[in-house]
C-alpha cells in the first residue's frame, strides 16, 4: 500500500504564503494525491487533489512533482482561519475505501 | 452547500448503554462512511456502506457496531454495549464517487461519544 510521509508541524506568519510537503513515492502512476485538513474541533475538510499537472482551487494550490513521488499543498496567503492539521491522504481504491488519515502536519499560523 | 449533518452533537452514556449515532449524508451521494477519532489520536476508518450493505469495515468494526440506512436519508451507527474506550468524536462521511477523479469524502461535524 502506498504510504505518505509529511512533517509533524510547521510554522508560519500570517498573510504569507506556506507550503506544506508530503512524500508518496509509493503511489503508482493511476493514483490521485489528496490533502484534506481538520480545523480544530471539527470534522475533516476535503481541501484540494490531482493526478500529475498542478491544480488549483478556491482554498489551495497542489504542485505535484514530476516524477509524482512528492507533492506540495500551497496556501497563498495564510489567515488564522488555515490553523489546522494537514493531511495528505495516501490513495485509496474506490469509493469503498476509508481514507487513512495519518497525524498530518500541525499548521500554526502566527498574527 | 450541501453539508453531512449529524446528531447528537454530544452524547452521554453509561458503560454498557447501547447508542445510535445519526447522520443525514448530502442527498445524491452513493457511499456512506463511519470515523472516530479518539481524543488526540489519529482519524480512524470504521465502515464504509454503499447499496444498503457494507463495503469495507477495518478491525475496530467488531460484532459491537452495526450500521442501518432506515430510510432513504438517515446512516445510523449503533453501538450495542458501549465500553470506556468507545469514548471518542465519531464522524460521518459520504461521497459521490463519480470515478477516481471525483473520490471526495464529505464529513459531518462529528458526535463526541461520552462513555461513562
Amino acid at each position: 500500500d502506498a504510504k505518505t510521509t509529511q512533517p509533524n508541524s510547521m510554522e508560519s506568519n500570517e498573510e504569507e504564503p506556506v507550503h506544506l510537503p508530503c512524500n508518496h513515492s509509493t503511489i503508482s502512476g493511476t493514483d490521485y494525491i489528496h490533502w484534506y485538513r481538520q480545523l480544530p474541533s471539527q470534522g475533516p475538510e476535503y481541501v484540494i487533489h490531482g493526478l500529475t499537472s498542478n491544480v488549483n482551487n478556491r482554498m489551495a494550490s497542489l504542485a505535484i512533482a514530476e516524477d509524482r513521488k512528492s507533492s506540495t499543498l500551497i496556501l497563498h496567503r495564510a489567515t488564522l482561519r488555515d490553523a489546522a492539521v494537514y493531511y495528505c491522504i495516501p490513495p485509496s481504491g474506490g469509493g469503498a475505501d476509508g481514507l487513512t488519515f495519518g497525524k498530518g502536519t500541525h499548521l500554526i499560523i502566527q498574527p | 452547500e450541501p453539508e453531512v449533518t449529524q446528531t447528537p452533537s454530544h452524547q452521554v452514556t453509561q458503560m454498557g448503554q447501547e447508542v445510535i449515532l445519526r447522520c443525514v449524508p448530502i442527498s445524491n451521494h452513493l457511499y456512506f462512511y463511519w470515523y472516530r477519532q479518539i481524543l488526540g489520536q489519529k482519524v480512524e476508518f470504521l465502515v464504509s456502506f454503499y447499496n444498503n450493505e457494507i463495503s469495507e469495515k477495518s478491525e475496530i468494526f467488531d460484532d459491537q457496531f452495526s450500521v442501518e440506512r432506515p430510510d432513504g436519508s438517515n446512516f445510523t451507527l449503533k453501538i450495542r454495549s458501549t465500553k470506556l474506550e468507545d469514548s471518542a468524536m465519531y464522524f460521518c462521511a459520504s461521497n459521490a464517487f463519480d470515478g477516481l477523479a471525483k473520490n471526495i469524502q464529505y464529513f459531518g461535524a462529528g458526535t463526541r461519544l461520552s462513555v461513562l
